[in-house]
């Protein structure tokens, strides 16, 4: 009854630090993405991957980095973290045919100081 | 390009009465609606969806949806009110321009709802 799996819930950076946002799912999906979500802004696609060895941007790329090298797992590496990061991280998969929609994980708050 | 708007940001309405929570949409093609649910400091939680068949679906939580194609929105909806139906929801919508290949959902910002006892 896992679903998605998202670790740390909380992390706490300072500025220039970098960090990795861990990301599993059990149901083999293929398809996940990470979205981040900040007050009126909804939640916004940062990096997505179709399958095993292929990701690709999303509308908010820029300080973070990818890769899916099993089909389960989906990490987000951010480089060095800055302010504009603090935000709450969702990581969500889904079946690529996408008819029922999108599993979250319960995100991870990460504040950058 | 593909967007959702939700017009509203927050939502009042008391308990027992019922309940709107609004949704427009621009895609090209068919769209797939989504609506989800996040509680406080939760994950987004799926409600309901239209991909194909009646304009009105049925989801979870006695919510429902209307899905009208020439006003291009997919409103949520329910009867009547609890407390407990207080939270945050979002409509989404499948970026249609990369179709199944992709499957990217795209989000609006979201609408309060506040439900008074």
């Amino acid at each position: 009854n896992a679903g998605v799996t998202q670790t740390p819930k909380f992390q706490v950076l300072k500025t220039g630090q970098s960090m990795t946002l861990q990301c599993a799912q059990d149901m083999n999906h293929e398809y996940m993405s990470w979205y981040r979500q900040d007050p009126g802004m909804g939640l916004r696609l940062i990096h997505y991957s179709v399958g095993a060895g292929i990701t690709d941007q999303g509308e908010v790329p820029n300080g973070y980095n990818v890769s899916r090298s099993t089909t389960e797992d989906f990490p987000l590496r951010l480089l060095s973290a800055a302010p504009s990061q603090t935000s709450v991280y969702f990581c969500a998969s889904s079946s690529t045919e996408g008819r029922h929609g999108y599993t979250f994980g319960s995100g991870t708050r990460l504040t950058v100081v | 390009a593909q967007s959702v708007a939700q017009p509203e940001d927050q939502v009042n309405v008391a308990e027992g009465n019922p309940l709107t929570v609004k949704c427009t949409y621009s895609v090209s093609g068919n769209p797939y609606l989504f609506w989800y649910v996040q509680y406080p400091n939760r994950g987004l939680q799926f409600l309901l969806k239209y991909i194909t068949g009646d304009n009105l679906v049925k989801g979870s939580y006695g919510f429902e949806a209307e899905f009208n194609k020439s006003q291009t929105s997919f409103h949520l909806k329910k009867p009547s009110a609890l407390v407990s139906d207080s939270a945050l929801y979002f409509c989404a919508v499948r970026d249609s321009v990369y179709g199944g290949a992709t499957n990217k959902l795209i989000f609006g910002t979201g609408t309060l709802l506040a439900v008074q006892p």
